[in-house]
């Protein structure tokens, strides 16, 4: 059982080019989110979504697109990056969405120039 | 003043120690507690969560809730070395159309010593 998969686990990216961050899960989890970590910031919420078709912002949505068009897939777009973006990124889901029970992914590192 | 608020620590204690890790929050409207450890380029696991006031074990850790204070704790009996980590206190509260909210605490380093 692998639980929830980052993709990639380290990128470096120039100012002003895109990516995507891809998330899978196989637990059959409705609800999925994406948060990054900061040093001093902890672990602020990005995008979130409780099942296929429906995504909404999180704490710090601006400058990242996701969409849910499986159950199993949350990928997360930066559209034109910035180094503010350099970041550790969690994906994470979770069976219920008010006990706050998430498994998360190892991270994917980004470095942004 | 965030709703959340950690000791980001470090805290270093010898093996064997009694450790406990503190959070203080400000919304009445946190319905469950939980405490996630992050072992260092890891992501967070979850280690216990409380809905109610009071005290919960497992194992090694008890996890404390006292809602008239708004203040929760993590306590470790018998620290090992292995505890050596990121400690998150984390908590939801509704955010209406039936979903709900975690927020997190800014999570203290832990440092078992031999």
């Amino acid at each position: 059982n692998a639980g929830v998969t980052q993709t990639p686990k380290f990128q470096v990216l120039k100012t002003g080019q895109s990516m995507t961050l891809q998330c899978a899960q196989d637990m059959n989890h409705e609800y999925m989110s994406w948060y990054r970590q900061d040093p001093g910031m902890g672990l602020r919420l990005i995008h979130y979504s409780v099942g296929a078709g429906i995504t909404d912002q999180g704490e710090v949505p601006n400058g990242y697109n996701v969409s849910r068009s499986t159950t199993e897939d949350f990928p997360l777009r930066l559209l034109s990056a910035a180094p503010s973006q350099t970041s550790v990124y969690f994906c994470a889901s979770n069976p219920e969405g008010n006990t706050g029970e998430l498994f998360f992914g190892e991270g994917s590192r980004l470095t942004v120039l | 003043q965030k709703e959340v608020e950690q000791d980001p620590g470090p805290l270093s204690v010898p093996e064997g120690a009694i450790v406990s890790l503190n959070c203080t929050y400000s919304n009445s409207a946190f319905q469950y507690f939980m405490w996630y450890r992050q072992y260092s380029r890891k992501g967070p696991e979850l280690l216990m969560y409380t809905y109610s006031s009071g005290n919960k074990e497992d194992g090694r850790f008890t996890a404390q809730v006292d809602k008239s204070s708004k203040y929760i704790s993590l306590f470790i009996r018998d620290s090992q070395p292995s505890d050596s980590a990121t400690y998150l206190c984390a908590m939801t509260t509704y955010s209406g159309a039936g979903s709900y909210q975690l927020t997190f605490g800014k999570g203290t380093k832990l440092s078992v010593i031999p």
